[in-house]
């Protein structure tokens, strides 16, 4: 069973750069598939941030692309996701989640429990 | 970017009622159209993929039908468990989520 699991601080200042990372279990990072950052703002609706292939090829939503970088740790198996310049729009559940492909259309299948990041001072 | 757009943002229903949710896109986008359940506190969980598709372990009373620019998600028969918000997400282009219907208790 493929389990992801998210980490990192629970609170960040304005300003500051967000830190996550998520640890893939019971599927290899390098499998062929891309994995996926999505979040959550309290009571509102979910947001793609961008994902990664084991490659280190990356595709970001155009409107976070300049504050997000997201790198992979093969050895690790593990994905990680920086955004900087974060405001309290920031404030959200972040899940990671694995992107599969069928054919040439792709789901989300696995996601992670989600970890809340509240910007504030 | 490609916006989809659901409608209602909200529904009350009783169990045993047929609901209806549909997803519209600012183009076609074939059937790259997935739909996912989310309880409060929980991740998403994927119901229907490429627009018609049951995922496995997804009860049958869910279907999908529709491609090009209008998708939509069909509960045949409304259970207690099935009361969550549902979004549908397009996967022609670069990932975007629909804002998202809150099935409600009538």
């Amino acid at each position: 069973q493929v389990q992801l699991q998210e980490s990192g601080p629970g609170l960040v200042k304005p300003s500051g750069t967000l830190s996550l990372t998520c640890a893939v279990s019971g599927a290899s990072i390098s499998s062929g598939d891309w994995w996926s950052w999505v979040r959550q703002p309290p009571g509102k609706g979910l947001e793609y941030i961008g994902e990664i292939y084991h490659t280190a090829s990356t595709n970001y939503n155009p409107s976070l692309k300049s504050r997000v970088t997201i790198s992979v740790d093969n050895s690790k198996n593990q994905f990680s996701l920086k955004l900087s310049s974060v405001t309290a729009a920031d404030t959200a559940v972040y899940y990671c989640a694995r992107r599969y492909s069928y054919g040439s259309g792709t789901y989300l299948d696995y996601w992670g429990q989600g970890t809340l990041v509240t910007v504030s001072s | 970017d490609i916006q989809v757009t659901q409608s209602p943002s909200s529904l009350s229903a009783s169990v045993g009622d047929r609901v209806t949710i549909t997803c519209r896109a600012s183009q076609s986008i074939s059937t790259y159209l997935n739909w996912y359940q989310q309880k409060p506190g929980k991740a998403p969980k994927l119901v229907i993929y490429a627009a018609s598709s049951l995922q496995s372990g997804v009860p049958s009373r869910f279907s999908g039908s529709g491609s090009g620019t209008e998708v939509t998600l069909t509960i045949s028969s409304l259970q207690p468990e099935d009361f969550a918000t549902y979004y549908c997400q397009q996967s022609y282009s670069t990932q975007t989520f629909g804002q998202g219907t809150k099935v409600e208790l009538k």
